[in-house]
């Protein structure tokens, strides 16, 4: 089992909809949590972090379940510009060290 | 987001030669990492770094070493390359606290034929 699971893509979905991804985690010591997006051929750039109490920026929303150990990422009112692949990132002990998911693949279409 | 170059930006080289890449950042951040990304596997640490001269192995480090002689320069060698070293290569770096986010250089695209 990997220690970061991400949601199997591709997602496809038109513009306007509200669509959700999951990611779970293994390691119960894990520290901090990012959903990070990367464009094709691009380095990945953070989207947000993520907090216990959820956290929202926009038109997305990031939730952090530490009892079930799973992360997820709400997009509402989708855009062609948010057509990419979502990584979600664990940070696992003090020196900072990450794990990253396979990623997941959004196309938005017109 | 952190000052973070690459270079080279692409290569290609031959099986046996040594290559070296080049992390540089503006940011005095203290964290800087070495990641490849490669089709079916994502992005997975070769070494970092968490000082000057500190430096430990990440989960893909055989065939890799690095250097940190000074903060804003994080160095991953090639000792003799290997097609199976064909990938993407990404640095980042994260600031005092490793708790920080992450932030990525452009990545350089090295092919070993």
């Amino acid at each position: 089992r990997k220690e970061v699971e991400q949601d199997p893509g591709p997602f496809n979905v038109p513009e306007g909809a509200t669509v959700a991804f999951n990611c779970t985690y293994s390691n119960s010591a894990s520290q901090s949590f990012f959903w990070y997006r990367q464009d094709c051929r691009k380095e990945p750039k953070l989207l947000m972090s993520v907090y216990s109490s959820g956290n929202e920026d926009g038109r997305f929303t990031a939730q952090l379940n530490r009892a079930s150990q799973y992360i997820s990422l709400l997009i509402r009112d989708s855009k062609l510009s948010d057509s990419a692949t979502y990584l979600c990132v664990v940070k696992r002990d003090n020196a900072g060290k990450s794990t990253f998911g396979d990623g997941t693949t959004l196309t938005v279409k017109p | 987001d952190a000052g973070i170059t690459q270079s080279p930006r692409h290569k290609v080289t031959e099986t046996g030669t040594p290559v070296t890449l080049r992390c540089h950042q503006t940011e005095n951040h203290r964290y800087m990492y070495w990641y490849r990304q490669d089709p079916g596997h994502g992005l997975r640490l070769i070494h970092y770094s968490y000082g000057v001269k500190d430096t430990d192995k990440g989960e893909v480090s055989d065939g890799y070493s690095v250097s940190r002689s000074k903060t804003e320069d994080f160095l991953l060698t090639l000792e003799s390359a290997t097609s199976s070293q064909t990938s993407v290569y990404f640095c980042a770096t994260s600031g005092q606290d490793s708790s920080y986010e992450q932030y990525f250089g452009p990545g350089t695209r090295l092919t070993v034929t």
